[in-house]
C-alpha cells in the first residue's frame, strides 16, 4: 500500500544551523512528491514539488529537497534556519492510479522548533 | 488573487447534530479535495471532485459524511448525527485540474463535538 513515513516527530535546531527533515515513501509507480508547511491555525503551504527530471528541487523560503529513487526518499533541507521556520512540515505523495486523481497521502509530519 | 476560503473557521456543536462546512476554491480550479486532520490520524483524504462530479469518495469514513459541489465551484461537506470522533480540522484544497497539479489549501474549519 502507498505510504509516506516521516521518522522524526519533533526536531529542534538552533537558529542559523542547517536542517534536514527525512521522508520515505512507498509507491509502486512514478511518485509525485510534495513538501508542505503548516503554521499553527493555518492551512498547508506548498514548499516544493518533484515530478521528474532534476532530482534536486528548489522551493520557496530557501528550502530544497533531493529525490533519491534508490532510497525511496525525498528529504527536505535548508542550509540556515530562521526562527520563522518553526512550524510543522508534511511530506506527501500524490495518488494517480485507479479513481485517484491527485489525492495526497501525507506523512505524520515533523514539528520543527528553532532555538535562538 | 483570493485563495481557498473555508467557513466557518470554527464550529462547536453538540453530539447528534448535523453540520455543514463550506469551501470556496480558487477561481478556475476544477479539482477540489477535502481532507481531515486529527491528532490521532494525521491528514486523511476524504473526497475528490472534478467539476461537479465526485469520482473518488473512498476516504469518507461513514455514510454520515457526504459532500456536494455545485456550479463547479463551492463545495459543502455535511456530517450528519455528529459523533465526538468527528472532532478534527477539515481542510479543503483546490488545484487547476487535479492529477499532479499542486494543491492549494484553505485554513480549515476546526470542528469540535461536545
Amino acid at each position: 500500500a502507498q505510504s509516506v513515513t516521516q521518522p522524526d516527530i519533533h526536531i529542534t535546531v538552533s537558529e542559523g544551523a542547517s536542517l534536514e527533515l527525512r521522508c520515505n515513501y512507498s509507491y509502486g509507480a512514478t511518485p509525485y512528491l510534495f513538501w508542505y508547511v503548516q503554521s499553527p491555525g493555518q492551512g498547508l503551504q506548498l514548499l516544493l514539488k518533484y515530478f521528474s527530471g532534476d532530482t534536486l528541487v528548489q522551493g520557496i523560503k530557501g528550502f530544497e529537497a533531493e529525490f533519491k529513487r534508490s532510497q525511496s526518499s525525498f528529504n527536505l533541507r535548508k542550509p540556515s534556519v530562521h526562527w520563522s521556520d518553526a512550524a510543522e512540515y508534511f511530506c506527501a505523495v500524490a495518488l494517480l492510479d485507479g479513481g485517484s486523481q491527485g489525492n495526497l497521502i501525507f506523512g505524520k509530519g515533523t514539528k520543527l522548533s528553532v532555538k535562538p | 488573487g483570493a485563495g481557498v476560503s473555508q467557513s466557518p473557521s470554527n464550529k462547536v456543536t453538540e453530539k447528534g447534530k448535523d453540520v455543514e462546512l463550506r469551501c470556496d476554491p480558487i477561481s478556475g480550479h476544477t479539482a477540489l479535495y477535502w481532507y481531515r486532520q486529527s491528532l490521532g490520524q494525521g491528514l486523511e483524504f476524504l473526497i475528490y471532485f472534478q467539476g461537479n462530479s465526485a469520482p473518488d469518495k473512498s476516504g469518507l469514513p461513514s455514510d454520515r459524511f457526504s459532500a456536494e459541489r455545485t456550479g463547479g465551484s463551492v463545495s459543502t461537506l455535511t456530517i450528519q448525527r455528529t459523533q465526538q470522533e468527528d472532532s478534527a480540522v477539515y481542510l479543503c484544497a483546490s488545484s487547476l485540474k487535479g492529477g499532479n497539479q499542486p494543491q492549494h489549501f484553505g485554513d480549515g474549519t476546526r470542528l469540535s463535538i461536545l
